[in-house]
């Protein structure tokens, strides 16, 4: 595709439940960045992949938090056990190389736990 | 720890003024500076890159600038206009491109 897509745009879950977000970069992309952002604050960092190794998890709050990216393209972030505190908008970026190269966001899911 | 500050968290001005968002950072010492727009509900979008040995950078309307000795950007848009209305991030990031956000300035520009 032309641009950074995910999926879904929005969820709404339970408390305790798990939940899957998935992200497609931009073709040729070798570099994958996950984010979540609260309302009124900037994008926070959680995890980078380069191909599909894991480069840097040090964002990611706690072991309920899992991504993966196991073909070096697609990549899925996995919530187990959610909390009402996980509510936010989750954004994917990826970049060609990684490093200075420019970072492409996509849309965002906004995750809603009730 | 790391602090990113962008000067307020709200800024109104008349178009065709020049808006000037501040970002001030403590405890890093970035590769490089990165700013970017966000609309409400949408992902943020690239807008210009100045690197830790460059003063100043220019696209369009749009000034950059880069002090790492009082470690803090500016971010200039001249001639604003309506559609210039949004939130502006600024970002430090390392070499792998780990980005590190401020929480936006929202500019609103008024016809």
């Amino acid at each position: 595709g032309a641009g950074v897509s995910q999926t879904p745009s929005n969820k709404v879950t339970e408390k305790g439940k798990y939940v899957e977000l998935r992200c497609d970069p931009i073709s040729g992309h070798t570099a994958l960045y996950w984010y979540r952002q609260s309302l009124g604050q900037g994008p926070e960092f959680l995890i980078y992949f380069q191909g599909t190794g894991a480069a840097d998890d040090s964002g990611l709050p706690n072991d309920r938090f899992f991504a993966v990216r196991p073909e070096g393209s697609v990549s899925t972030l996995k919530i187990q056990r959610t909390e009402r505190g996980d509510s936010a908008m989750y954004l994917c970026a990826s970049s060609l190389t990684g490093g200075k190269d420019t970072q492409y966001f996509g849309p965002g899911t906004r995750l809603t736990v009730l | 720890s790391q602090k990113i500050e962008q000067n307020s968290e709200a800024l109104n001005i008349q178009e065709g003024k020049t808006a000037t968002l501040t970002c001030n950072y403590t405890n890093y010492s970035p590769a490089y500076l990165q700013w970017y727009r966000q609309d409400p509900g949408r992902g943020p979008v690239f807008l210009l890159l100045i690197r830790e040995n460059e003063k100043e950078k220019r696209k369009e309307r749009l000034k950059v600038t880069f002090d790492t000795t009082l470690k803090q950007s500016l971010f200039h848009i001249t001639a604003s206009q309506p559609a210039d209305s949004a939130t502006y991030l600024c970002a430090l990031v390392d070499n792998a491109g780990k980005s590190t956000f401020g929480d936006g300035t929202t500019l609103t520009v008024k016809p």
